[in-house]
């Protein structure tokens, strides 16, 4: 059965720090997805990893793909107070039918 | 560009009563999914119509259904609601399969 897990769960980090989430999976995907889901909001979409060595950035968000370690990273350069919310990764497995992580509830405290 | 439109934002439902739930896709977008979020399960993938058919269903009882209609909007229908049913429903919608979701507001139903 295909597994998605995400650690930390929960990270409290002070703003200004860095920090990485990271995403195993376990099964042979080439498509890699980052979400963030504000509390009492739906997700929206960061990123897509297409291919082994994808990397993209945006802002303080850069996060990477290494198919043949199933490993995906989302790493946080200098946190600041509006990127706390709820991180998923989530690998599409076929049309849409995507397997999500738990999540990672991120709180940056001044 | 309006984004997914789910309707209604939240339901109160009795045990054995039946739900039926409305997403409206973005403009031009023809596959639709829907998911359940629980705090214990997490996120759950429901099914995925393209094209008014059903090409993936996740691991759920019969008692879920859908359907999509040619302008690509789409409709959930939970019959026979049971307490475990209490979840927030999201729709999302995609110009193509393997594409990022977007995902609705959801719907927060709630089995009582």
């Amino acid at each position: 059965e295909l597994k998605v897990e995400q650690n930390p769960l929960f990270l409290s980090m002070q703003e200004g720090k860095n920090y990485t989430i990271y995403c195993n999976y376990s099964t042979t995907s080439d498509r890699l997805y980052w979400y963030r889901q504000d509390p009492g909001k739906s997700l929206e979409s960061l990123f897509v990893l297409l291919s082994n060595g994808a990397v993209k950035q945006e802002g303080r968000l850069m996060a990477s793909l290494d198919t043949k370690a199933r490993l995906s990273t989302l790493h946080i350069t200098a946190a600041v107070h509006d990127l706390s919310a709820t991180y998923f990764c989530a690998v599409d497995i076929r049309n849409n039918d995507m397997r999500f992580g738990a999540g990672t509830r991120l709180t940056v405290k001044p | 560009k309006a984004g997914v439109t789910q309707t209604p934002r939240y339901l109160i439902k009795t045990r054995g009563q039946q739900v039926t739930l409305s997403c409206s896709p973005i403009s031009g977008h023809r596959s639709v999914s829907w998911y359940q979020q629980t705090p214990g399960q997490g996120l759950q993938f429901l099914f995925e119509y393209f094209s008014e058919t059903q090409r993936n269903k996740g691991n759920f009882p019969g008692r879920f259904s859908g359907r999509q209609f040619s302008n690509s909007r789409s409709e959930m229908n939970v019959s026979t609601l049971e307490l475990g049913d209490s979840a927030l429903y999201l729709c999302a919608s995609s110009l193509v399969a393997n594409s990022p979701l977007h995902f609705g507001n959801g719907t927060r139903l709630t089995v009582t």
